[in-house]
């Protein structure tokens, strides 16, 4: 079965620095994969989805994900983090076919971001 | 505007008794789904329908029941076979399997 793994529940920056949020899927067959991010008491927003089209994959509010086949993984960056970036983030993926678009996340991690 | 909402945003319910979640969709949809969301835990699947009377159970579904009489609806039912129902629960729909889920506000259900 597909899985999921979000290092770190929770993630500190300061304002400006570097944010780096780590995702490792699990399937042999290079899944579909999406980050979301949601602020306290709200839905999931769709940050940026991963299809086969292009490894370097560019979403939302300056943020990009890269996948790696050779890692399994699809780690969320951000050159410079600001304030408005403080929320939770989750990683997730679908096989796609008979599955029908069922997701499977990750635990979520919490970015906090410091003056 | 198109986009998916759930209502109520607060529910309590108090012991033994059945509670329904509401989800609605003006997006044209044919997949929905709901999850349930704990602390630390991500999201789960609780159900998922990917057509008008059809229906499937996810990961969780021990303690719920769903219906899908129309497209745009997909309500949830917190039944009293749920011993711990204190969560944050989710609707989503996507157009395709390997499309965007879209997300709805959430609704956020609490136990007298």
């Amino acid at each position: 079965a597909q899985s999921v793994t979000q290092l770190g529940s929770h993630v500190s920056v300061s304002e400006g620095a570097l944010v780096l949020l780590r995702c490792n899927y699990s399937s042999s067959v290079p899944p579909y994969l999406f980050w979301y991010v949601q602020y306290p008491n709200q839905g999931l927003q769709l940050l940026l989805k991963y299809t086969s089209a292009a490894t370097l994959v560019k979403g939302i509010n300056g943020f990009e994900a890269e996948f790696k086949k050779s890692e399994t993984s699809f780690h969320l960056t951000k050159p410079s983090a600001h304030m408005s970036d403080a929320a939770e983030y989750f990683c997730a993926a679908t096989s796609g076919g008979t599955s029908y678009g069922k997701l499977t996340f990750g635990q979520g991690t919490i970015l906090t971001v410091h003056p | 505007d198109g986009g998916i909402t759930q209502s109520p945003k607060y529910l309590f319910r108090k012991e033994g008794q059945n509670v329904t979640l509401s989800c609605e969709q003006n997006l044209n949809h044919d997949a929905m789904y709901w999850y349930r969301q704990d602390p630390g835990q991500g999201l789960r699947l609780i159900y998922y329908s990917q057509i008008v009377n059809d229906f499937q159970k996810g990961d969780i579904a021990e303690g719920y029941s769903v219906s899908r009489e129309k497209k745009e609806s997909f309500p949830l039912t917190v039944t009293s076979a749920q011993k711990n129902p204190t969560a944050f629960y989710l609707c989503a729909s996507t157009q395709t399997p390997q499309g965007t889920q879209y997300f709805g506000p959430g609704t956020r259900l609490l136990v007298l």
